[in-house]
């Protein structure tokens, strides 16, 4: 099956710091990748779909200059937390969706980010 | 702004209870996905309906998609400690140009051994 894998799965950062979370789609390639984040016991919230080769769709009320997307390659989108402040910790999911498998998205285990 | 409630929010019940999560929206979706996620873990797919009034079965869960493809149930036939963690309605609109998932408010369940 389809295997979308996250690094780093977690990570504590002071606040003020950049933090860099990467998806990568293992053995498959994605056209489209899309990022949520989740509070505890709470539902996934999308904040933007990722396209390679293109800009981030953001959606409403996710701020682009702090939550910086890149999909650089059809394996690699990387969602950069710039000058993270402790509101901004959660758990962050991404999925892919496979160019063959028409509107499945395959998700990644998360990365849980702590901000002190 | 969710547009996919699920009912009830919480839900703790004995192993070999039955029980029945409830997915609503006022909006049509082409697809309605419905997953499980464990703690710390990203969620995994269980089933995939399309058509209006469809019912899928998997084991001992029972999914069902409304006549008019906007409410959705799952069903859990005695229910085990292994069927604990948030299970999440989500649609879509197939043709969008995004392929985006809209995800439900979730249900969380807990099953007492």
């Amino acid at each position: 099956g389809a295997v979308v894998s996250q690094h780093p799965s977690w990570v504590i950062c002071k606040s003020g710091t950049s933090v860099k979370i990467e998806c990568r789609s293992l053995d498959f390639q994605a056209t489209t990748m899309f990022w949520y984040r989740q509070f505890p016991k709470q539902s996934l919230m999308l904040m933007a779909t990722s396209n390679e080769g293109s800009k981030a769709t953001y959606e409403q009320g996710v701020e682009k200059d702090k939550f910086l997307i890149n999909h650089a390659s059809l394996t690699l989108s990387t969602l950069t937390v710039t000058s993270a402040h402790p509101e901004d910790s959660s758990f962050y999911i991404c999925s892919a969706i496979e160019s063959t498998s028409y509107n499945e998205q395959f998700f990644g285990p998360g990365t849980r980010l702590t901000v002190l | 702004t969710q547009l996919l409630e699920q009912s009830p929010q919480f839900l703790s019940i004995q192993e070999g209870e039955n029980l029945t999560v409830y997915c609503n929206s006022s909006s049509v979706f082409s697809s309605l996905q419905w997953y499980r996620q464990e703690p710390g873990e990203g969620p995994v797919l269980l089933v995939t309906v399309v058509t209006g009034g469809e019912v899928k079965k998997l084991k001992r869960l029972t999914f069902q998609f409304g006549d008019a493809r906007k409410d959705s149930s799952l069903h859990i036939t005695a229910a085990q400690p292994g069927d604990t963690g948030l299970y999440l309605c989500a649609g879509s609109h197939y043709g969008g140009a995004t392929n985006k998932l809209i995800f439900g408010t979730g249900t969380l369940l807990a099953v007492q051994p």
